[in-house]
């Protein structure tokens, strides 16, 4: 099956410092990948769309400058935390999405990461 | 707008008991419906879809029908086992791009 892997699985920094997160499909070749955050006890709340080569795509109320996401290649993007603080805390989530050009697209398969959980302190 | 309410958890149940997950959406348009599965310390899985209504996705021994008239797609297995012990989600695409997801239920199974 596909594979999506996530490093770190979880960090620790301090305030004011950056934290970049990978996300890589391990077999395929994902040209969207997605990154998703999680509070906890809280649904997965869709952050930004990645597509490689080209200019993430944020969701209202996410803050580019804060959350950097680079799909430089087609097995990998990242998303950078700039200057975190506590309130970053949190489970970030990443997938990435092998389309199938035989179903419709509303059938399009998400395969998740195993998630990272960044604590600030 | 589009959104997926689910039960709260946790769900407690024996093992062999029968399971109802109960999940209603809110939609624009005929959006997929899904039911992911979240194994402790592993990323989400998919577990079953279906694409359009009275579709009935299946997989493991789970079921959930694509009910438009009620906007419900509920997931149902006739007899857990512990290792089914996990986290659902529900969810559903209103486009390519997104997927939408219910808050999550947390199923435990006592042997």
């Amino acid at each position: 099956g596909a594979v999506v892997s996530q490093h770190p699985s979880w960090v620790i920094c301090k305030s004011g410092t950056s934290v970049k997160i990978e996300c890589r499909s391990l077999d395929f070749q994902a040209t969207t990948m997605f990154w998703y955050r999680q509070f906890p006890k809280q649904s997965l709340m869709l952050m930004a769309t990645s597509n490689e080569g080209s200019k993430a795509t944020y969701e209202q109320g996410v803050e580019k400058d804060k959350f950097l996401i680079n799909h430089a290649s087609l097995t990998l993007s990242t998303l950078t935390v700039t200057s975190a603080h506590p309130e970053d805390s949190s489970f970030y989530i990443c997938s990435a999405r092998m389309p199938r050009t035989s179903e419709p697209w509303s059938s399009y398969e998400q395969y998740f990461g195993p998630g990272t959980r960044l604590t600030v302190t | 707008g589009n959104s997926v309410t689910q039960m709260e958890g946790p769900v407690t149940l024996s093992e062999e008991a029968f399971l109802t997950i109960n999940c209603t959406y809110t939609a624009t348009g005929y959006p997929s419906l899904f039911w992911y599965v979240q194994y402790p310390g592993e990323g989400l899985q998919l577990l079953l879809k279906a694409t359009k209504a009275d579709d009935k996705g299946s997989n493991k021994g789970f079921e959930a029908t694509y009910r438009k008239e009620t906007t419900s797609f509920h997931l149902e297995k006739g007899s857990v086992q512990v290792s089914d012990s996990a986290v659902y989600f529900c969810a559903l695409n209103p486009s390519a791009s997104k997927i939408i997801f219910g808050s999550g239920t947390r199923l435990s199974i006592r042997p």
